[in-house]
């Protein structure tokens, strides 16, 4: 079954330091890669996605993610976290020849970041 | 401003009734899909529609219904057969295959 993982339910980081938030899938080809980051009771925003090329891909806010194909992971990064980092991101894939172009999604990750 | 509306943002409900969540998007997108989200499950597709007049069930369909009347519309309705409605929904909206969703800001259903 096609699927997206994200192994750690929360990620705790001191302000300033590195981040990192973790995703592997199990999809078979080359599938498209998404983050997002979802604030309270708000609707999702999009990160940055993986279509082809690069495997280092930056996005909005500072944001990058590294695409590992044969680790089939697509890790999120900053090289410096803020405390309004703090929120739910979610990782999602799009597997190839995928009718409707609708997203499994991660179950998420809880970042909080201190200062 | 192009974006993705949901309302209500708040709805209670009693239980055996029907209620229905709309959406809208001026973006012009073709494709739209409603997700449910509870807490530590990540998001679950209900239905998506990457036309007007036609539509496909997702994970979660049973106790739904949707239509796809106009391109800028998908409301969804949440029928009294669905056994545990409570959660927070989100609509979205794509353009092509390699396009991001992009979201609205959810609507909350509470069953009382």
């Amino acid at each position: 079954a096609q699927s997206v993982a994200q192994p750690e339910d929360q990620v705790n980081v001191a302000e300033g330091n590195p981040l990192t938030v973790k995703c592997t899938y199990s999809v078979s080809g080359n599938p498209y890669l998404f983050w997002y980051v979802q604030y309270p009771n708000r609707g999702l925003q999009f990160l940055l996605k993986y279509i082809t090329g690069d495997n280092l891909v930056k996005g909005s806010y500072g944001f990058e993610a590294e695409f590992n194909k044969s680790q089939t992971s697509f890790h999120l990064k900053k090289p410096s976290a803020l405390v309004s980092d703090s929120a739910l991101y979610f990782c999602a894939v799009r597997p190839p020849y995928n009718q409707g172009g609708k997203l499994i999604f991660g179950q998420g990750t809880e970042l909080s970041v201190k200062p | 401003d192009g974006g993705i509306t949901q309302s209500p943002k708040y709805l209670f409900r009693k239980e055996g009734q029907n209620v229905t969540l709309s959406c809208e998007q001026n973006l012009n997108h073709d494709a739209m899909y409603w997700y449910r989200q509870d807490p530590g499950q990540g998001l679950r597709l209900i239905y998506y529609s990457q036309i007007v007049n036609d539509f496909q069930k997702g994970d979660i369909a049973e106790g739904y219904s949707v239509s796809r009347e106009k391109k800028e519309s998908f409301p969804l309705t949440v029928t009294s057969a669905q056994k545990n409605p409570t959660a927070f929904y989100l609509c979205a909206s794509s353009m092509g295959k390699a396009g991001e969703l992009f979201f609205g800001e959810g609507s909350r259903l509470t069953v009382l």
